[in-house]
């Protein structure tokens, strides 16, 4: 089943400890992001990665890494947690990158069952 | 730039009856833009696409939504609500062309379907 995979689905942490949350895809999608969900604010982009060894700045990078060694994985890692990044992590992927050229047809995003992470 | 309205957070429905949810969009360019719905627990799954051929888009579950540039405006519809429809619903707008991170999200609205 062709699907976006995310681990854990809950995390409770304390305030600088490390954290992964890990996201793999098995679609052989070329582009993968991070968003977070938070009430109001609908989803904000964390990071994106447009294939292997290539990643980008969303809107909202502070306080988050990534990486992308392996086309289907795409970590998302805080080095020091605080708690106003609390909130609900979702990875997506698509079969190409969100770019339009001619005669190209728009790939959706298929998205994770999301993270929900608390930092106290 | 461009930036993505959701007019209600939340809309309440009775079974059986129409459902309205309203998006309105601001872009510098020839937009892009899709409807995305969120059952809860769950990601998002996309509902349906405007990418520049007909103004009245049909997607799954029967809603559809129509592109009206002079208002820029892309409501979603649907003739009938099911209970199976409450959920939070996005609306998203991108650029024709562009990079990928210019892909923005409303604040979303929550569907209640009454019994």
């Amino acid at each position: 089943e062709a699907q976006v995979t995310q681990n854990p689905r809950y995390l409770i942490t304390v305030t600088g400890k490390k954290l992964t949350v890990t996201c793999s895809q098995n679609m052989n999608h070329e582009y993968m992001s991070w968003y977070r969900q938070d009430p109001g604010l609908g989803l904000r982009q964390i990071y994106y990665s447009m294939n292997v060894e290539v990643t980008d700045k969303g809107d909202v990078p502070e306080g988050y890494k990534v990486s992308r060694k392996e086309k289907r994985n795409f970590p998302l890692i805080l080095e020091s947690p605080s708690p106003n990044q609390t909130s609900l992590y979702f990875c997506a992927s698509s079969a190409t990158p969100l770019e339009f050229r001619a005669g190209f047809s728009y790939s959706p995003l298929h998205f994770g069952n999301g993270t929900r992470l608390t930092v106290t | 730039a461009q930036s993505v309205t959701q007019l209600d957070s939340h809309v309440s429905v009775s079974e059986g009856t129409p459902v309205l949810l309203r998006c309105n969009y601001s872009s510098s360019y020839s937009p892009s833009l899709f409807w995305y719905v969120q059952h809860p627990n769950k990601g998002l799954q996309l509902l349906l696409k405007y990418t520049s051929a007909a103004t009245l888009v049909k997607g799954i579950n029967g809603f559809e939504a129509e592109f009206k540039k002079s208002e820029t405006s892309f409501h979603l519809t649907k003739p009938s609500a099911h209970m199976s429809d409450a959920a939070e619903y996005f609306c998203v707008v991108s650029p024709r062309s562009g990079s990928a991170r210019q892909l923005t999200f409303g604040s979303g609205t929550q569907l209640t379907v009454l019994p």
